[in-house]
């Protein structure tokens, strides 16, 4: 299957500092998301980007299928930004499953 | 909206007892399901999924069983729980592009 592996696994930033969350996919894919787990387990969805570049606020993907890997950008941190961020891929006829990366673990202090 | 429901969200089960996860999803019709399990904290393991009433394919061989008894739902069972099956269980649906989680049961095993 699919193996996924996302870098660094811990990130610890202050309060307004920009960072660089990566993941590394080793086969195509038709579905790549980004979601940040809450303190509570909840998995919100950030961003769907199999290819292509996306915007929300503070925040933006990129993802290169040709070359296998995605990049989440966080600007000026905020400390509501920390929890653990996943990258999640979806190859073959698109209804095997997400195979999750290890994940991300970023803490911003105040 | 399309809302995923999961219940209980907090379960404590005794050794050898019997387990069954319910999830249901409202606003779409002939989803596909899946159940997902997070152990320590990181990482998140596709357990089972369906494509439609009946139809169950498993990812892992284990102690768990799924049934999928009508379109929206969809069930996660054991008869005899072991400590291994300790853990935060998620339920997801996805159309055609990306998924959306629900809030999740984490199951303690004593």
């Amino acid at each position: 299957g699919i193996q996924v592996e996302q870098s660094p696994p811990d990130l610890i930033l202050q309060e307004g500092a920009n960072s660089t969350l990566r993941c590394n996919f080793s086969d195509s894919v038709n579905n790549l998301q980004w979601f940040h787990q809450n303190p509570w387990g909840q998995l919100i969805n950030l961003f769907y980007i199999p290819s292509g570049t996306k915007q929300n606020g503070r925040l933006s993907a990129t993802t290169v299928a040709t070359e296998r890997y995605s990049l989440l950008y966080i600007s000026s941190s905020q400390t509501t930004d920390s929890g653990v961020y996943f990258c999640a891929v979806e190859g073959g006829g698109g209804a095997d499953g997400l195979t999750f990366g290890k994940g991300t673990h970023l803490i911003i202090q105040p | 909206s399309q809302t995923i429901h999961q219940w209980p969200a907090t379960l404590v089960q005794p050794v050898g007892s019997p387990l069954s996860l319910e999830c249901t999803v409202e606003g779409t019709s002939n989803p596909n399901l899946y159940w997902y399990r997070q152990a320590a904290g990181r990482g998140l393991q596709l357990l089972f999924y369906s494509v439609g009433i009946g139809q169950i394919s498993s990812e892992v061989p284990q102690n768990l069983s799924a049934s999928r008894p009508q379109d929206r739902q969809f069930i996660l069972s054991s008869k005899k729980l072991l400590l291994s099956d300790s853990g935060f269980y998620l339920c997801a649906r996805k159309g055609n592009t990306e998924a959306f989680f629900g809030q999740g049961t984490r199951l303690t095993v004593v």
